[in-house]
């Protein structure tokens, strides 16, 4: 199975200001996803993240609120900009290899915003 | 909009006894259905997936589906309080690897 890490592991964050979230996989991967988990919620897609071409986000999701690059086929960032307190939150990756059971979630990033 | 709806719970069964876990989904459309448990402060974990109607099992789990009823289900024998957990039902909506989940439900075994 692979080795999904995320950095950083939680933060507490100010409003109004950025936060960038790594996803490491130990093998290259197909597809990286971002969802968000809110306290006592289910997980929410924000977007799909493309290699080498923009990520392609779901409805309620821009760009100018969670930038995401991949720049290679192990290794996305999602960056949550100017955040309010409502984008306190656990965020996770989840990779997909070239099959449906090869598909694992990173530990996730627990953020809070004041 | 594509759904996924699951009883939130608390299901609560007794140790040794078959936990039934049930999920409907809206695309008639979906292929792959996926079932995963979430332990309190982990990440999802995938146990089951099931792509053709009727039953596959795996160890003391057994997954369910039914493609006319827009039905899965997560059957769990031999209930044993380790398995105590949030279960979430997903379902692919693409052929991308992109899967969209219900709310969970959470099971709790009784010792």
């Amino acid at each position: 199975s692979a080795v999904i890490s995320q950095k950083p592991s939680r933060d507490i964050c100010q409003r109004g200001t950025s936060l960038t979230i790594q996803c490491q996989v130990d093998s290259q991967v197909t597809m990286m996803f971002w969802y968000r988990q809110q306290p006592g919620q289910s997980l929410t897609l924000i977007a799909t993240a493309n290699q080498g071409s923009e990520a392609t986000y779901e409805s309620g999701f821009v760009i100018d609120k969670f930038p995401i690059s991949r720049p290679n086929l192990t290794f996305s960032t999602l960056t949550v900009s100017n955040m309010s307190p409502e984008d306190s939150s656990i965020y996770l990756c989840r990779v997909a290899g070239t099959t449906y059971n090869e598909q694992f979630f990173g530990p996730g990033t627990r953020l809070t915003v004041l | 909009q594509k759904e996924v709806e699951q009883n939130s719970g608390p299901l609560s069964v007794p140790e040794g006894a078959i936990a039934s876990l049930n999920c409907t989904y809206s695309d008639r459309g979906s292929q792959s259905f996926f079932w995963y448990r979430q332990y309190s402060g982990k990440s999802p974990e995938l146990i089951m997936s099931i792509y053709s109607n009727g039953d596959k099992e795996d160890g003391r789990f057994t997954a369910q589906l039914n493609k006319a009823s827009q039905y899965v289900s997560l059957l769990i024998r031999d209930s044993q309080p380790s398995d105590s957990a949030t279960y979430l039902c997903a379902v692919g909506v693409n052929r991308d690897d992109k899967i969209i989940f219900g709310k969970g439900t959470r099971l709790h075994i009784l010792p």
